[in-house]
């Protein structure tokens, strides 16, 4: 059974900070999704990824298989960014396992 | 970028009621979707997979009679929550596969009261 987990649980930070979240995962996987989820319940997929490294604006996603661990990084931090983000692995079956969520707080 | 839409977004019943929670893929096909349950502070947790014209497959635990799936179209999978119970209050949140693009698109969730 492949575990997802993610640290910190709980992250804190000023405005503008560079912020990393991580994930790792005990089991070999077929894609690594990032997402975002807000107050209102409402999931975001940022990112899918397999290998190296993906950006969109002012995130970042990057996957090392051999250590099966990725990271999330968000620079110049806005208060906008505050919500839950989550990982998810996938095997060829599509079926997501999910970890337990970030939880970010960027304070003005 | 694709839209997965849900509705209704909240709905509160009385227990022994039946809800049909719709989800809907609007610019893409989905021939497979995915139904999950978030309970508050939990993860998301997959319900079932839904496949287009045939069968949804449940995970363990989910009992298949209380929450019936039907995928009858490319971009149509309804959920019906049964004789509903306040136990069964929950955020449902679907998904749905692009093949095209080999990714999956969350729809915005449905809150389900049951008093």
């Amino acid at each position: 059974k492949n575990e997802v987990e993610q640290s910190p649980q709980n992250l804190t930070a000023q405005e503008g900070e560079f912020i990393t979240i991580n994930c790792s995962y005990s089991v070999g996987i077929s894609a690594l999704h990032w997402l975002q989820q807000h107050p209102g319940g409402g999931i975001v997929s940022l990112f899918m990824l397999s290998s190296g490294k993906k950006k969109h604006g002012r995130l970042i996603a990057t996957i090392n298989i051999q250590e099966k661990h990725s990271s999330l990084h968000i620079t110049a931090s806005h208060p906008r960014d505050s919500a839950v983000y989550i990982c998810a692995v996938s095997f060829g079956n599509e079926k997501l396992t999910f970890g337990t969520g970030t939880r970010l707080t960027i304070i003005p | 970028g694709a839209v997965v839409s849900q509705h209704p977004s909240r709905v509160i019943c009385k227990s022994g009621t039946s809800v049909k929670i719709e989800c809907r893929s609007l610019d893409f096909q989905a021939t497979t979707m995915f139904w999950y349950r978030q309970f508050p502070k939990q993860s998301l947790m997959l319900m079932a997979t839904s496949n287009e014209g045939s069968k949804a497959t449940y995970e363990q635990g989910v009992e298949k009679d209380k929450f019936l799936i039907n995928h009858a179209s490319l971009t149509l999978s309804t959920l019906t929550v049964t004789s509903a119970h306040p136990e069964d209050s929950s955020f449902y949140i679907c998904s749905a596969r692009d093949f095209t693009q080999e990714t999956q698109y969350f729809g915005p969730g449905t809150r389900l009261l049951v008093l």
